[in-house]
């Protein structure tokens, strides 16, 4: 069956920028998370949704960082202004239980120049 | 916060041998121990899991041990094969807000096995 899926799989922004990572989880899944993988590390964890919910946002490196849920499916994360140190892979994961195993998407690579 | 030491970073192992992956945790509150395959531009995929109240578990050619009061547990690959190469993460979770997961990473073992 279909996986989780990111778009857009590659992205460059100019310093400054604002930019949309798009997030479709495996169909009903309740929860879905975010995390940030830089280059030779393990992913780290931004934030949690629970259907539409956000019940954690503890990992958001700054308030240029925003995610949401509105329907409880597909999510967005968006960073504005983006920084050099934004550059990184973004996954998404989504779980149909709670808690139960996470299922990670592709990721999208962004590249901040 | 939740903190894990991955180690070796990089493991080169000859076909058909066997590979040994160690990982250290700090909260003693942790108690699920997932471990993921990353190949190079894909996502993380799980490959086997072990929960607190469990010591030791197998599927096929791969195995996770758990030391609860030493706070490490371990992934083992037996008869290795070129398509094991691979980066492995493990990762320890506590309980959130809305009884999901929050799973904090290691750093990651470059496997690489030479035919």
């Amino acid at each position: 069956g279909a996986g989780v899926s990111q778009s857009p799989r590659y992205k460059v922004a100019k310093r400054g920028q604002d930019v949309a990572l798009r997030c479709d989880p495996i169909s009903g899944h309740v929860s879905l998370f975010w995390y940030q993988q830089a280059l030779g590390q393990g992913p780290e964890f931004l934030t949690y949704f629970q259907n539409e919910a956000q019940l954690d946002k503890s990992g958001l490196p700054s308030d240029r960082f925003f995610a949401e849920r509105p329907e409880g499916s597909v999510s967005t994360l968006k960073i504005q202004r983006t920084q050099q140190e934004d550059s990184a892979v973004y996954l998404c994961a989504s779980s149909l239980m709670m808690p139960g195993t996470q299922y990670f998407g592709p990721g999208t690579r962004l590249t901040v120049l | 916060g939740e903190n894990v030491e991955q180690h070796p970073s990089t493991l080169s192992v000859q076909e058909g041998d066997s590979a040994v992956i160690k990982c250290t945790y700090s909260d003693s509150a942790s108690n699920y121990f997932p471990w993921y395959k990353q190949e190079l531009g894909k996502g993380p995929q799980l490959i086997i899991d072990i929960r607190s109240n469990v010591g030791e578990k197998k599927d096929q050619r791969i195995a996770v041990t758990l030391n609860k009061t030493a706070k490490h547990f371990s992934l083992h690959i037996t008869e290795t094969q070129p398509e094991d190469s691979a980066v492995y993460f493990c990762a320890a979770s506590i309980r959130m807000t809305g009884s999901a997961r929050q799973l904090t990473f290691g750093s990651g073992t470059q496997l690489t096995v030479l035919p």
